[in-house]
C-alpha cells in the first residue's frame, strides 16, 4: 500500500529564516508530487506541483524532486509568520486524481 | 479561482443519527471528492465521483454513502453516525483525472456525541 512519509512532524523557524520540509513516496509508481498548505480553519490549498527531476521555484518557495529516491523537499526562503501552517505532501501516479495519497503533514511555526 | 463551498461549517450529531454534509462547486469540474482529516493521518479519501449520478468508493468508505445528483453538487451521508466519525471533512474538485490539482472547500467539523 502506498505510503507518504513526511518529516519533520513539526518545525519552528524564526522570521526571515529558511524552512525545509521533506517527503518520500514508498511506491515507484507514484511519482507526481504536490505540496499543499493548510492554514488553521481553512481547507488545503495547492502551493506547487513538481513532476520532473530537479528544482522548481515559485517566489520564496523551491521544491526539489529526486525521482531515483522518490524524495521531494520544499524550501521556504525568508519565512514569514503567515507561512505558519500545516504542509501536506501529496503523491499520485498521474493517472487519476482519486489516487492521490497524502502524507500526515508537517506543522510549521514561524516566530516573529 | 476554483470555488468549492461546503455546508454546514460545523455540526454536532448524536450517535445513531443521520448526518448529511453538502458540497457545491462552481468550477465545472468533472471530479469531486470527500476526504476526512484526523490528526496524524493527513487526508484520507472516502468517496469520489467523476460524473453525475455515479459515485465510487475511496480508501475508507465504510459507514459513509455519497450522492452526486448534479455536476455541481456532491453530498456525504452518514446513515448511522458513530463516535469514530468525529473528524473534519473536506470536499474537493478537480478538472479531470490525470495529475490534476485538487481544489478544497473550507471543511465541515463534525462532532458525534
Amino acid at each position: 500500500q502506498q505510503k507518504v512519509q513526511q518529516s519533520p512532524e513539526s518545525l519552528s523557524v524564526p522570521e526571515g529564516g529558511m524552512a525545509s520540509l521533506n517527503c518520500t513516496s514508498s511506491d515507484r509508481n507514484f511519482q507526481y508530487f504536490w505540496w499543499y498548505r493548510q492554514h488553521s480553519g481553512e481547507g488545503p490549498k495547492a502551493l506547487m506541483s513538481i513532476f520532473s527531476d530537479g528544482d522548481k521555484k515559485e517566489g520564496r518557495f523551491t521544491a526539489h524532486l529526486n525521482k531515483a529516491s522518490l524524495h521531494v523537499s520544499l524550501h521556504i526562503r525568508d519565512s514569514q509568520p503567515s507561512d505558519s501552517a500545516l504542509y501536506f505532501c501529496a503523491v499520485s501516479p498521474g493517472t487519476g486524481g482519486y489516487k492521490v495519497v497524502f502524507g500526515s503533514g508537517t506543522r510549521l511555526l514561524v516566530s516573529p | 479561482e476554483a470555488a468549492v463551498t461546503q455546508s454546514p461549517r460545523s455540526k454536532v450529531a448524536v450517535t445513531g443519527g443521520k448526518v448529511t454534509l453538502s458540497c457545491h462547486q462552481t468550477n465545472n469540474h468533472d471530479y469531486m471528492y470527500w476526504y476526512r482529516q484526523d490528526t496524524g493521518h493527513g487526508l484520507r479519501l472516502i468517496h469520489y465521483s467523476y460524473v453525475a449520478d455515479s459515485t465510487e468508493k475511496g480508501d475508507i468508505p465504510d459507514g459513509y454513502k455519497a450522492s452526486r445528483p448534479s455536476q455541481e453538487n456532491f453530498s456525504l451521508i452518514l446513515e448511522l453516525a458513530s463516535l469514530s466519525q468525529t473528524a473534519v471533512y473536506f470536499c474537493a474538485s478537480s478538472v479531470t483525472v490525470s495529475a490534476e490539482t485538487l481544489y478544497f472547500g473550507s471543511g465541515t467539523r463534525l462532532t458525534v456525541l
